[in-house]
C-alpha cells in the first residue's frame, strides 16, 4: 500500500521567514496530494492540494510543488505569521475506485513572533 | 450548510468495555472515512464507507468495526477497549467514489480508556 513520509516533525521559524515541509510517497499511481492544517484542538482543514498533472500551485502565501519522478511534494509558506502555527499533514491518494487517503505523520510548525 | 457532526465529543471508558461513535456527514455526501489520531502516529486510516458498504479497511484489529446507514450516517464500534485505544477519532466526509477534492473532517470524538 501507499506510504507517505513527512519531514521535519517539528519546525520553528521566526515570523516573516519561510517554512518548507517535505513529503515523499511510494505509490507511483497516486495522483492527488492534499495538505491539511490542524490548529490546536481543532479539526484538520484542507488548505491546498495539487494533482499529478500540475507541478506547482500557489494560493497567496502558500504554495505546493510536486516532483512525480522523485515522488515527493512540498509545502512552502512564505512570510509566516503566528497564526500559521499548527500541525500540517500531507497526504496522497489516487483516483479510481474507492481509494483511501494516506497521511504523513505531521509537522508541528511554530512561528515565533 | 451543516458540517460534519461527530458525537459524542468526549468519552471516558474502562478497559474491556465497548464504545460506539457516530458521524453525520455533510448533506449529500455519501462517503465517510474514519481515522484514529494519536500524538505519535498521526492520522491512521480505519475504514471507509460508501453507500452502506465498507470499501476500504486499514490495518486495525477486528475489534474496530463500523457501519453506514441509508442516510449516510456512520457509526464505528470498538469492542474490548484497551488503553492504547485512547485517541481522537475523526471522521471525514466526501461526496464519494473517485472524488479528489479533499475531505471535510468532523471535530472528532476524544476517547479516553482508563
Amino acid at each position: 500500500g501507499e506510504n507517505v513520509e513527512q519531514h521535519p516533525s517539528t519546525l520553528s521559524v521566526q515570523e516573516g521567514d519561510s517554512a518548507v515541509i517535505k513529503c515523499t510517497y511510494s505509490d507511483s499511481a497516486s495522483n492527488y496530494f492534499p495538505w491539511y492544517k490542524q490548529e490546536l484542538g481543532k479539526r484538520p482543514q484542507l488548505i491546498i492540494d495539487i494533482r499529478s498533472n500540475v507541478g506547482e500551485k500557489k494560493d497567496q502565501r502558500i504554495a505546493v510543488t510536486l516532483n512525480k519522478t522523485a515522488k515527493h511534494f512540498s509545502l512552502h509558506i512564505t512570510e509566516t505569521q503566528p497564526e500559521d502555527s499548527a500541525v500540517y499533514f500531507c497526504a496522497a491518494s489516487r483516483s479510481g475506485g474507492y481509494q483511501k487517503v494516506t497521511f504523513g505523520t505531521g509537522t508541528k510548525l511554530q512561528v515565533i513572533p | 450548510k451543516a458540517g460534519v457532526t461527530q458525537t459524542p465529543r468526549y468519552l471516558i471508558k474502562t478497559r474491556g468495555q465497548q464504545v460506539t461513535l457516530s458521524c453525520s456527514p455533510i448533506s449529500g455526501h455519501r462517503s465517510v472515512s474514519w481515522y484514529q489520531q494519536t500524538p505519535g502516529q498521526g492520522l491512521q486510516f480505519l475504514f471507509e464507507y460508501f453507500s452502506e458498504t465498507q470499501r476500504n479497511k486499514g490495518n486495525f484489529p477486528g475489534r474496530f468495526s463500523g457501519r453506514q446507514f441509508s442516510n449516510s450516517r456512520s457509526e464505528m464500534n470498538v469492542s474490548t477497549l484497551e488503553l492504547g485505544d485512547s485517541a481522537l477519532y475523526l471522521c471525514a466526509s466526501s461526496p464519494g467514489q473517485g472524488y479528489l477534492n479533499g475531505y471535510t473532517f468532523g471535530s472528532g470524538t476524544r476517547l479516553t480508556v482508563v
